[in-house]
Protein backbone atom coordinates (compact mmCIF):
# COMPACT_ATOMS: atom_id res chain seq x y z
CA UNK A 1 0.00 0.00 0.00
CA UNK A 2 1.70 3.04 -1.26
CA UNK A 3 1.01 5.93 2.17
CA UNK A 4 1.04 8.80 -0.11
CA UNK A 5 0.77 8.63 -4.12
CA UNK A 6 0.94 11.45 -6.73
CA UNK A 7 0.65 11.14 -10.43
CA UNK A 8 1.79 11.35 -13.36
CA UNK A 9 5.61 10.71 -11.99
CA UNK A 10 6.89 12.32 -15.59
CA UNK A 11 4.82 15.19 -16.95
CA UNK A 12 6.05 16.56 -20.11
CA UNK A 13 4.19 19.42 -22.12
CA UNK A 14 4.81 22.95 -23.95
CA UNK A 15 4.73 26.03 -23.09
CA UNK A 16 1.46 27.89 -22.12
CA UNK A 17 -0.38 24.46 -21.58
CA UNK A 18 -2.42 24.22 -18.07
CA UNK A 19 -1.51 20.87 -16.76
CA UNK A 20 -2.50 18.97 -13.32
CA UNK A 21 -0.98 16.93 -10.62
CA UNK A 22 -2.88 15.05 -8.23
CA UNK A 23 -2.27 13.75 -4.51
CA UNK A 24 -4.09 10.91 -2.17
CA UNK A 25 -2.35 9.89 0.96
CA UNK A 26 -4.23 7.12 2.89
CA UNK A 27 -2.64 7.56 6.03
CA UNK A 28 -5.00 9.45 7.81
CA UNK A 29 -3.66 12.48 8.29
CA UNK A 30 -4.77 16.31 8.66
CA UNK A 31 -2.29 18.09 6.89
CA UNK A 32 -0.82 17.84 3.13
CA UNK A 33 1.88 19.70 1.32
CA UNK A 34 3.34 20.43 -1.98
CA UNK A 35 7.05 21.31 -1.82
CA UNK A 36 8.96 21.95 -5.31
CA UNK A 37 12.90 20.29 -5.45
CA UNK A 38 14.62 22.76 -7.99
CA UNK A 39 17.93 21.53 -10.35
CA UNK A 40 20.30 22.46 -7.11
CA UNK A 41 18.36 19.87 -5.15
CA UNK A 42 17.10 22.32 -2.78
CA UNK A 43 13.29 21.52 -1.66
CA UNK A 44 10.98 24.69 -1.09
CA UNK A 45 7.74 25.00 0.74
CA UNK A 46 5.08 26.19 -1.83
CA UNK A 47 1.68 25.39 0.23
CA UNK A 48 0.26 23.73 3.06
CA UNK A 49 -3.58 22.50 3.79
CA UNK A 50 -4.75 21.08 6.99
CA UNK A 51 -8.17 19.59 7.29
CA UNK A 52 -8.70 21.25 3.51
CA UNK A 53 -7.97 24.51 4.58
CA UNK A 54 -4.74 26.28 3.42
CA UNK A 55 -1.98 27.12 6.35
CA UNK A 56 0.61 28.08 4.17
CA UNK A 57 1.09 30.23 0.75
CA UNK A 58 4.54 30.92 0.14
CA UNK A 59 5.54 33.52 -2.44
CA UNK A 60 4.68 31.11 -5.86
CA UNK A 61 3.45 33.11 -8.70
CA UNK A 62 -0.67 32.73 -8.76
CA UNK A 63 -0.50 30.55 -11.99
CA UNK A 64 -0.26 27.49 -8.86
CA UNK A 65 -3.50 26.85 -7.65
CA UNK A 66 -3.52 24.28 -4.94
CA UNK A 67 -7.06 22.35 -4.06
CA UNK A 68 -8.05 20.29 -1.59
CA UNK A 69 -11.26 18.38 -2.19
CA UNK A 70 -10.53 16.52 1.23
CA UNK A 71 -8.31 15.70 3.82
CA UNK A 72 -7.19 13.05 1.50
CA UNK A 73 -6.61 14.99 -1.23
CA UNK A 74 -4.53 17.84 -2.28
CA UNK A 75 -3.75 18.47 -6.25
CA UNK A 76 -1.73 21.37 -7.92
CA UNK A 77 -2.75 23.30 -10.75
CA UNK A 78 -0.64 25.14 -13.10
CA UNK A 79 -1.52 27.49 -15.20
CA UNK A 80 0.46 29.02 -18.55
CA UNK A 81 3.20 26.79 -17.93
CA UNK A 82 7.10 28.65 -18.07
CA UNK A 83 10.44 26.97 -18.74
CA UNK A 84 11.00 27.65 -15.09
CA UNK A 85 8.34 25.95 -13.56
CA UNK A 86 10.35 22.88 -14.58
CA UNK A 87 11.31 20.65 -11.25
CA UNK A 88 10.19 17.87 -9.39
CA UNK A 89 7.18 18.59 -7.47
CA UNK A 90 6.72 16.59 -4.31
CA UNK A 91 3.26 16.04 -2.48
CA UNK A 92 3.85 15.28 1.39
CA UNK A 93 1.41 14.54 4.16
CA UNK A 94 1.71 14.95 7.87
CA UNK A 95 -0.37 13.78 10.97
CA UNK A 96 -0.38 17.52 11.90
CA UNK A 97 1.16 20.64 11.21
CA UNK A 98 4.89 21.00 12.37
CA UNK A 99 6.27 18.78 15.07
CA UNK A 100 5.72 15.34 13.04
CA UNK A 101 7.40 13.41 10.76
CA UNK A 102 6.71 13.94 7.05
CA UNK A 103 5.96 11.47 4.65
CA UNK A 104 6.68 11.88 1.05
CA UNK A 105 5.28 10.68 -2.23
CA UNK A 106 7.50 9.48 -5.29
CA UNK A 107 7.44 13.32 -7.30
CA UNK A 108 6.32 14.18 -10.16
CA UNK A 109 9.35 15.12 -12.53
CA UNK A 110 7.68 18.06 -15.07
CA UNK A 111 9.75 19.39 -17.98
CA UNK A 112 8.86 22.27 -19.47
CA UNK A 113 9.87 22.39 -23.09
CA UNK B 1 15.21 33.72 7.42
CA UNK B 2 16.46 30.29 8.34
CA UNK B 3 19.59 28.47 6.22
CA UNK B 4 20.65 24.72 6.44
CA UNK B 5 23.85 23.93 5.07
CA UNK B 6 25.01 20.48 4.86
CA UNK B 7 28.57 19.49 4.86
CA UNK B 8 30.15 17.43 3.02
CA UNK B 9 28.17 17.54 -0.44
CA UNK B 10 29.50 14.10 -1.62
CA UNK B 11 30.52 11.38 0.58
CA UNK B 12 32.48 7.99 -1.27
CA UNK B 13 33.54 5.21 1.33
CA UNK B 14 33.89 1.66 1.72
CA UNK B 15 31.48 -0.77 3.08
CA UNK B 16 31.65 -1.52 7.19
CA UNK B 17 33.68 1.95 7.62
CA UNK B 18 31.16 4.28 10.41
CA UNK B 19 30.77 7.87 9.02
CA UNK B 20 29.54 11.33 9.89
CA UNK B 21 27.13 13.64 8.03
CA UNK B 22 26.69 17.37 8.93
CA UNK B 23 24.15 19.78 8.80
CA UNK B 24 24.20 23.61 10.45
CA UNK B 25 21.13 25.97 10.42
CA UNK B 26 21.58 29.60 11.20
CA UNK B 27 18.33 30.23 13.09
CA UNK B 28 18.45 28.16 16.31
CA UNK B 29 14.67 28.60 17.77
CA UNK B 30 13.97 25.96 16.04
CA UNK B 31 10.95 23.29 16.95
CA UNK B 32 12.53 20.07 15.50
CA UNK B 33 14.95 18.68 12.94
CA UNK B 34 14.31 15.59 10.57
CA UNK B 35 16.50 13.85 8.96
CA UNK B 36 15.74 11.98 5.21
CA UNK B 37 17.00 9.90 2.82
CA UNK B 38 16.01 10.54 -0.44
CA UNK B 39 16.75 7.78 -3.23
CA UNK B 40 16.94 8.29 -6.89
CA UNK B 41 13.75 8.74 -8.93
CA UNK B 42 11.90 8.51 -5.82
CA UNK B 43 10.62 10.29 -2.24
CA UNK B 44 12.34 11.25 0.78
CA UNK B 45 11.89 8.73 3.68
CA UNK B 46 12.38 10.62 7.24
CA UNK B 47 14.65 8.75 9.18
CA UNK B 48 14.75 10.31 12.46
CA UNK B 49 12.78 13.66 14.41
CA UNK B 50 14.57 15.29 17.19
CA UNK B 51 12.42 17.84 19.22
CA UNK B 52 14.22 20.88 20.50
CA UNK B 53 14.48 19.82 23.79
CA UNK B 54 16.21 16.25 22.87
CA UNK B 55 19.73 15.71 22.05
CA UNK B 56 19.51 12.57 20.07
CA UNK B 57 17.52 9.87 18.55
CA UNK B 58 18.34 6.49 17.41
CA UNK B 59 17.24 3.87 15.18
CA UNK B 60 19.00 0.97 14.20
CA UNK B 61 22.45 2.11 12.84
CA UNK B 62 21.89 5.95 12.75
CA UNK B 63 22.07 7.90 15.55
CA UNK B 64 21.12 11.95 15.26
CA UNK B 65 22.43 14.83 17.10
CA UNK B 66 21.26 18.20 17.90
CA UNK B 67 23.02 20.56 19.49
CA UNK B 68 20.78 23.94 19.02
CA UNK B 69 22.68 26.58 20.62
CA UNK B 70 25.28 26.25 17.99
CA UNK B 71 22.89 25.65 15.35
CA UNK B 72 24.32 21.99 14.69
CA UNK B 73 23.12 18.55 13.79
CA UNK B 74 24.91 15.30 13.26
CA UNK B 75 23.69 11.55 11.65
CA UNK B 76 25.81 9.02 12.34
CA UNK B 77 26.06 5.75 10.53
CA UNK B 78 27.43 2.64 11.83
CA UNK B 79 29.04 0.06 10.14
CA UNK B 80 27.85 1.73 6.57
CA UNK B 81 26.19 -0.68 3.94
CA UNK B 82 25.87 -0.14 0.11
CA UNK B 83 22.40 -0.30 0.35
CA UNK B 84 23.00 3.15 2.47
CA UNK B 85 23.89 4.87 -0.48
CA UNK B 86 21.18 7.84 -1.33
CA UNK B 87 21.30 11.40 -0.32
CA UNK B 88 20.62 12.10 3.07
CA UNK B 89 18.80 15.39 3.73
CA UNK B 90 18.29 17.37 7.12
CA UNK B 91 15.45 20.01 7.54
CA UNK B 92 14.45 22.23 10.14
CA UNK B 93 11.00 23.39 11.42
CA UNK B 94 10.99 26.51 12.81
CA UNK B 95 7.60 27.14 13.83
CA UNK B 96 5.90 28.12 10.38
CA UNK B 97 4.95 24.50 10.14
CA UNK B 98 6.83 24.01 7.20
CA UNK B 99 10.54 22.40 6.80
CA UNK B 100 13.35 24.49 5.55
CA UNK B 101 15.78 21.69 3.96
CA UNK B 102 19.54 21.83 3.23
CA UNK B 103 20.85 20.35 -0.28
CA UNK B 104 21.42 17.09 1.25
CA UNK B 105 24.85 15.15 1.64
CA UNK B 106 25.31 12.43 -1.81
CA UNK B 107 26.33 8.99 0.05
CA UNK B 108 28.22 6.09 -1.91
CA UNK B 109 28.56 3.41 0.27
CA UNK B 110 31.41 0.84 -1.94
CA UNK B 111 31.39 -3.22 -2.09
Amino acid sequence: DTAVSQTPKYLVTQMGNDKSIKCEQNLGHDTMYWYKQDSKKFLKIMFSYNNKELIINETVPNRFSPKSPDKAHLNLHINSLELGDSAVYFCASSQAPGGEKLFFGSGTQLSVL
Amino acid sequence: KQEVTQIPAALSVPEGENLVLNCSFTDSAIYNLQWFRQDPGKGLTSLLLIQSSQREQTSGRLNASLDKSSGRSTLYIAASQPGDSATYLCAVDTGRRALTFGSGTRLQVQP
